[in-house]
């Protein structure tokens, strides 16, 4: 247990489905963020939060919505996804800046079907 | 563009052989670097970090790293390989917008 957890672990779902990712974190961070993580491909910034304000997207598609109702929760959702969007998604969360590292979850593979 | 380079994607050694898995990144990057390990079906775990001071860092499970700003480099070691530490290992810096700029990764494969 890393202090970030996520929800579901595994999720398979239809193009035309709409299914939300969840994240959450009591370590005192006030930033979060979402990563894409595909084979053979580098780590992906998604989205970040800071004190709960989005500050950065990274021209994700809009079938990608993300959510942050406090410091302590993050949500991804999902809908009418493509099958290139099957990957590992990560949730971090860091404090400040991040200057000391990010503290990630263990990440909910998603399978589009 | 600003960078962070890992050299090999793949690297085997022998259990209780030396571990070196080699980390360049871009002069433009500021000295915040760090190494990450992700184990199969996990998210990643911060090893260990250099951002000021001593340039020899110690991190979990044995590893080290060294920051050489001459070389530009920030290499990860641990003198005797475990069977347990066979994963993807990630080098990253932060850059001057404080984002994270991630190398692509390293698996270590430990041979018996």
């Amino acid at each position: 247990e890393t202090g970030v957890t996520q929800t579901p672990r595994h999720l398979v779902m239809g193009m035309t489905n709409k299914k939300s990712l969840k994240c959450e974190q009591h370590l005192g961070h006030n930033a979060m963020y979402w990563y894409k993580q595909s084979a053979k491909k580098p780590l992906e910034l998604m989205f970040v939060y800071s004190l709960e304000e989005r500050v950065e997207n990274n021209s994700v598609p809009s079938r990608f919505s993300p959510e942050c109702p406090n410091s302590s929760h993050l949500f991804l959702h999902l809908h009418t996804l493509q099958p290139e969007d099957s990957a590992l998604y990560l949730c971090a969360s860091s404090l400040g800046q991040g200057g000391n590292g990010y503290t990630f979850g263990s990440g909910t593979r998603l399978t589009v079907v | 563009a600003q960078s962070v380079t890992q050299l090999g994607s793949h690297v085997s050694v022998s259990e209780g052989a030396l571990v070196l898995l080699r980390c360049n990144y871009s002069s433009s990057v500021p000295p915040y670097l760090f190494w990450y390990v992700q184990y199969p079906n996990q998210g990643l775990q911060l090893l260990l970090k250099y951002t000021t001071g001593a340039t020899l860092v110690k991190g979990i499970n044995g590893f080290e790293a060294e920051f050489k700003k001459s070389e530009t480099s920030f290499h990860l070691t641990k003198p005797s390989a475990h069977m347990s530490d066979a994963a993807e290992y990630f080098c990253a810096g932060m850059d001057s917008n404080y984002q994270l700029i991630w190398g692509a990764g390293t698996k270590l494969i430990i041979k018996p």
